[in-house]
């Protein structure tokens, strides 16, 4: 089955400055990848997604962009705020199912 | 508007005791639904999912079992939850299993003492 990895693990920026999270994928059919923010005591909230059929997407502060080829796909924050502060979660899909990332802790420091 | 309903929030329970946690769906027909583990650390497991009524895969053997008495209601069930079914559960719906978002609930906190 699919098999999703995110690096790093921990990720702590000053604010204002950009924040990049890496994923892999293992399944060379996988064709949508999507990006969960989960804050503490909440449930993950999807915050942008893109299909293998485009290269990158981008909303307002959040792009994703996609290599096919070479089977990883990274979620890019700019302009790095407080309340950026959580774990964040990849996932791909595959067999039914999304399959996730381990998450990173992403710490915005004022 | 599709909303996740998703109850207990949090949950303390004695080892031995049963477990009912209920997971209902709105503003759509037919989800796929799922129930999730978050243990310690933030890794999301698969424990089940279910494409339709009474079609309910399990993804790891323990303690916990699944139904979907109806359409838009999952239910993650323990008749004598242990001390490691403490985590914190999640349960998701999405509406083409496997190739689109999967939204998920709130979440129940359950500590098992």
């Amino acid at each position: 089955g699919e098999n999703v990895e995110q690096h790093p693990s921990t990720l702590s920026v000053q604010e204002g400055d950009s924040a990049v999270i890496k994923c892999t994928y293992s399944d060379s059919a996988s064709n949508y990848f999507p990006w969960y923010k989960q804050e503490l005591g909440k449930g993950p909230q999807l915050i942008i997604d893109i299909r293998s059929n485009v290269g990158e997407k981008k909303d307002q502060r959040i792009a994703v962009t996609l290599n096919k080829t070479a089977k990883h796909f990274s979620l890019h924050i700019t302009e790095t705020q407080p309340e950026d502060s959580a774990v964040y979660f990849c996932a791909a899909n595959g067999n039914n199912r999304l399959a996730f990332g381990k998450g990173n802790q992403v710490v915005v420091i004022p | 508007s599709q909303t996740i309903h998703q109850w207990p929030a949090t949950l303390v329970q004695p080892v031995g005791s049963p477990l009912s946690l209920e997971c209902t769906v709105e503003g759509t027909s037919n989800p796929n639904l799922y129930w999730y583990r978050q243990a310690a650390g933030r890794g999301l497991q698969l424990l089940f999912y279910s494409i339709g009524i009474d079609q309910i895969s399990s993804e790891v053997p323990q303690n916990l079992s699944a139904s979907r008495p109806q359409d838009r209601q999952f239910i993650l069930s323990s008749k004598k939850l242990l001390l490691s079914d403490s985590g914190f559960y999640l349960c998701a719906w999405s509406v083409i299993a496997g190739q689109g978002a999967a939204f998920f609930g709130q979440g129940t906190r359950l500590t098992v003492v």
